[in-house]
């Protein structure tokens, strides 16, 4: 079964420090997986996409993310946090023998403090 | 450029009321699939049309019925509703044989079932 662990629910971090935010996933074909970031009452953003082309990722905003096949794990890192980073983070995996549908995890809220 | 279109954005009923939700995906887009996400949750995969013909199905209740039209919108029929289904619906578009088969968010459509 395909699934997506996010291993924080929530990330509190001092703007101008790094973040990161954790995901492994589980799966038994060659996944595609994303992060989507969603800000309050609004919709879903995509900020970066893992699809075997690189293991890194670079995103939107300054986001990054690595593909580790042997830790089955897709992190989220910045450098650096910006105020305007505070959102809800979602790690999904797609993968082509479920007719792509995207399964999220459950969620990462990332609070971020002057 | 064009995003995926969804109306109402937002809808108040009553219990044991119907509501349908509509969805226009991005032009040439030939794949729809409809997410529901409760409050605080992580979005759920809910059901997904490929050329106007159900492709997946996933934890959408019997008393839901969706269905892909020739000009590619969706609509999503809600029936009996209860205070569980107030939740944000979200719309996705995809275009066969693209990167992955990426998927496009809409704006979502609040819920609430009074």
């Amino acid at each position: 079964a395909q699934s997506v662990t996010q291993l924080d629910s929530h990330v509190s971090v001092s703007e101008g420090t790094p973040v990161l935010l954790r995901c492994n996933y589980s799966s038994s074909y060659s996944p595609s997986l994303f992060w989507y970031v969603q800000h309050p009452n609004k919709g879903l953003q995509l900020l970066l996409k893992y699809t075997s082309a690189a293991t890194l990722v670079k995103g939107i905003n300054g986001f990054e993310a690595e593909f580790k096949k042997s830790e089955t794990s897709f992190h989220l890192t910045k450098p650096s946090a910006h105020m305007s980073d505070a959102a809800e983070y979602f790690c999904v995996v797609s993968f082509s023998g479920g007719y792509n549908k995207l399964i999220f995890g459950a969620g990462t809220r990332l609070a971020v403090h002057p | 450029a064009a995003g995926v279109i969804q109306s109402p954005r937002h809808l108040i009923k009553e219990k044991r009321e119907t509501a349908t939700l509509k969805c226009y995906p991005i032009p040439r887009h030939d794949t729809v699939y409809w997410y529901q996400q409760g409050p605080g949750q992580d979005p759920q995969f809910l059901i997904s049309f490929y050329e106007k013909m159900q492709s997946d199905k996933g934890s959408i209740p019997d008393r839901f019925s969706a269905q892909q039209f020739s000009d590619y919108h969706s609509e999503l029929n809600m029936s009996s509703l209860e205070l569980g289904d107030s939740a944000l619906y979200f719309c996705a578009s995809s275009q066969t044989g693209q990167s992955y088969n990426e998927q496009f968010f809409g704006p979502g459509t609040r819920l609430t079932v009074l």
